[in-house]
């Protein structure tokens, strides 16, 4: 059984770029959130997506945006970037919306 | 509305000590709760988690929480700490969409 990959693994980008996240699921799962965990902090929920649509949404603004895909892998998308979002970023997937969550094991972002 | 606090950012013990780390929750339905691990640079992996019925929770690595409503708690605790228990523990609370809302954290470090 796969888990949950998510790439590129580590990204530096300068503010006001774009970047994009992408994650894979685990086999079966039809359910993936998104979640930020800044340096010495626990993960912030950022939005989750359910069946291609987003399913609940975090106190995040509209610059983070996010699509899944018909296999249920999905992207988290940031627009002008912020010295703020320097972060893990945390996808984590499951078998529906009241499911436990399997996390990958995250994409670093660093922006300059 | 749902949070999650941790007391203690870190912990120390030594080798073979009781390990007991805090963790309280505020629930405005019956909470689901989650205990995880996060070893360096790696994501997070699920130690255990109360749903309903027992309260009394026992997870991987000898790790065990106890469900308290009355004091609106949910510490874990392992009997005997081990060097490869070192790493940073966040509890966690779940609302009926499924998101997350995480503790800060506590760090555990173990003496040899």
């Amino acid at each position: 059984e796969t888990g949950v990959t998510q790439s590129p693994t580590h990204l530096i980008k300068t503010r006001g770029q774009q970047v994009t996240l992408r994650c894979s699921s685990q086999s079966g799962h039809n359910t993936v959130s998104w979640y930020q965990q800044a340096l010495g902090q626990g993960p912030q929920f950022i939005f989750q997506y359910y069946r291609e649509e987003e399913n609940g949404r975090g106190n995040f603004p509209p610059r983070f945006s996010g699509l899944q895909f018909p296999n249920y892998s999905s992207e988290l998308n940031v627009n002008a970037l912020e010295l703020d979002d320097s972060a893990l970023y945390l996808c984590a997937s499951s078998l529906a919306v009241t499911g436990e969550l399997f996390f990958g094991e995250g994409s670093r972002l660093t922006v300059l | 509305a749902q949070s999650v606090t941790q007391l203690g950012s870190h912990v120390s013990v030594s080798e073979g000590a009781l390990v007991l780390l805090r963790c309280n929750y505020s629930s405005s339905v019956p909470p689901y709760l989650f205990w995880y691990v996060q070893y360096p640079n790696q994501g997070l992996q699920l130690l255990l988690k109360y749903t309903t019925g027992a309260t009394l929770v026992k997870g991987i690595n000898g790790f065990e929480a106890e469900f308290k409503k009355s004091e609106t708690s949910f510490h874990l605790t392992k009997p005997s700490a081990h060097m490869s228990d070192a790493a940073e523990y966040f509890c966690a609370v779940s609302d009926p969409g499924n998101q997350f809302y995480f503790g800060t954290g506590t760090s555990l470090t173990v003496i040899p």
